[in-house]
């Protein structure tokens, strides 16, 4: 059975750092790109970063690019958002999700772990 | 910037049939986005019903169905229950690693 656990989630000053993890059993990790989604509260959902099983590849949304870096360590079964430069309109529940297949669509989700920002 | 559409709301009778839509700002949608569609219920992660366009995910039931209707990908559900009322997502693949999700349409059944 696929599972994925966030951690790492807070309260964090503006400007401030933080770091989420995502551990995944149930399935060969490295051979599944992983993601983050992340859902503003009242808002709707938003695609952040994703990263390829290899660990060669990187993508982001334009609205944390340069700020926010994900990576994986595959020997731990976890993958990780570093995200800094923390700003209000960051705030959110964000969700790691694995990928089906390649970097298309998500198949299983975590249950989220809570982002806020604010003095 | 692409702007993926949903309407924002639909109201469904129970054993009733809704379809809900994805759109492109600019553009069609076809095959080639690999649109996929989630429900999520207030306070719980999203669930996994519809991917590459028409595969439902293990588990989904058949009342829940995906299409490419002119330009855009829609989501049927037939047969509506009660427990579908959500939210729901679609999501296209724009390539190069990047996924860009709708806004969303809020279901409710009565």
């Amino acid at each position: 059975e696929v599972d994925l656990v966030e951690s790492g989630g807070g309260l964090v000053q503006p400007g401030g750092s933080l770091r989420l993890s995502c551990t995944a059993s149930g399935f060969t990790f490295n051979s599944y790109a992983m993601s983050w989604v992340r859902q503003a509260p009242g808002k709707g959902l938003e695609w952040v970063s994703t990263i390829s099983g290899s660990n060669t590849s990187a993508y982001y949304a334009d609205s944390v690019k340069g700020r926010f870096t994900i990576s994986r360590d595959n020997s731990k079964n976890t993958h990780y958002l570093q995200m800094n430069s923390l700003r209000a309109d960051d705030t959110a529940v964000y969700y790691c999700a694995k990928h089906l297949v390649a970097t298309i669509a998500f198949d299983y989700w975590g249950q989220g772990a809570l982002v806020t920002v604010s003095s | 910037q692409t702007v993926v559409t949903q309407e924002a709301s639909f109201s469904v009778s129970p054993g009733g049939t809704v379809r809900l839509t994805c759109g492109l700002s600019s553009g069609s949608v076809s095959t080639n986005f690999y649109p996929s569609w989630y429900q999520q219920t207030p306070g719980q992660a999203p669930r996994t019903l519809i991917y590459s366009t028409n595969v439902r995910s293990s588990g989904v039931p058949d009342r829940f169905s995906g299409s490419i209707l002119g330009n855009k990908a829609a989501l049927t559900i037939t047969g509506a229950q009660a427990d579908d009322e959500s939210d729901y997502y679609c999501v296209l693949y724009l390539g190069r690693g990047i996924s860009v999700f709708g806004g969303g349409t809020k279901v409710t059944v009565l």
